[in-house]
């Protein structure tokens, strides 16, 4: 069965540290993987999608993710992050013959002081 | 445009009383997903549909049944509540392209006393 994992629980960052989020997930074959963001008291929204072509996909609000297909890994990275960025955020991944549904991460909760 | 609707928004049960939630999405989405979210366990996956008149079981279906009669709507039921199920619910639907993402509604807050 396919699993993801993340590597932090919760990251506290000053403004303007720049971020970067582990995710890893457990299937060998074709992937589809994406990255949602939870804002207090919201619904999860998309951040960004890789489903093929360039490894190196440009989300929503200037965060970007790396597809490496052989470290099974789909980093979610940002430059500067702001104190609007403070939020929890879900890597997930549909694959093989789970593409009927989508397995998510545990989530990093992250927290960005002013 | 509504996209995923969620009702009720919150609620509270005593254990041993039962309850429906209801999921109505107006996206012509083919599946849709029933999660539960907890604290450090990210979105574990209850039940979901691959179309109108189908369901599965997902990642922790025990204590819950679903029903999908028609293709707009996803109804997630508790027979008996236990406190073990209290918990943030999140209904979500998607196409069944599998390049694109699922659309979430905004959650139902469950406490079982």
């Amino acid at each position: 069965a396919q699993s993801v994992s993340q590597h932090n629980h919760h990251v506290i960052l000053s403004e303007a540290a720049s971020l970067e989020l582990g995710c890893n997930y457990s299937y060998g074959g074709t992937v589809n993987l994406f990255w949602y963001v939870q804002y207090p008291g919201q619904h999860l929204q998309l951040l960004l999608k890789y489903f093929s072509g360039d490894p190196l996909v440009k989300g929503i609000k200037g965060f970007e993710a790396e597809f490496i297909k052989s470290k099974f890994s789909f980093n979610l990275r940002k430059p500067s992050v702001q104190w609007s960025d403070t939020a929890e955020y879900f890597c997930a991944v549909n694959a093989g013959t789970s593409y009927d549904k989508v397995i998510f991460g545990p989530g990093t909760s992250l927290s960005v002081i002013p | 445009n509504a996209g995923v609707t969620q009702t009720p928004k919150f609620r509270v049960l005593k254990t041993g009383q039962s309850m429906t939630l209801l999921c109505a999405q107006d996206m012509n989405h083919e599946y849709m997903y029933w999660y539960r979210q907890d604290p450090g366990m990210g979105l574990r996956l209850i039940h979901y549909s691959v179309g109108e008149g189908t369901t599965a079981k997902g990642e922790v279906p025990d204590g819950y049944n679903v029903s999908r009669l028609k293709k707009q709507n996803f109804l997630l039921g508790l027979e008996s509540a236990a406190p073990s199920q209290t918990s943030v619910y999140f209904c979500a639907s998607s196409s069944p392209d599998r390049r694109t993402e699922a659309f979430f509604g905004q959650g139902t807050r469950l406490t079982v006393v």
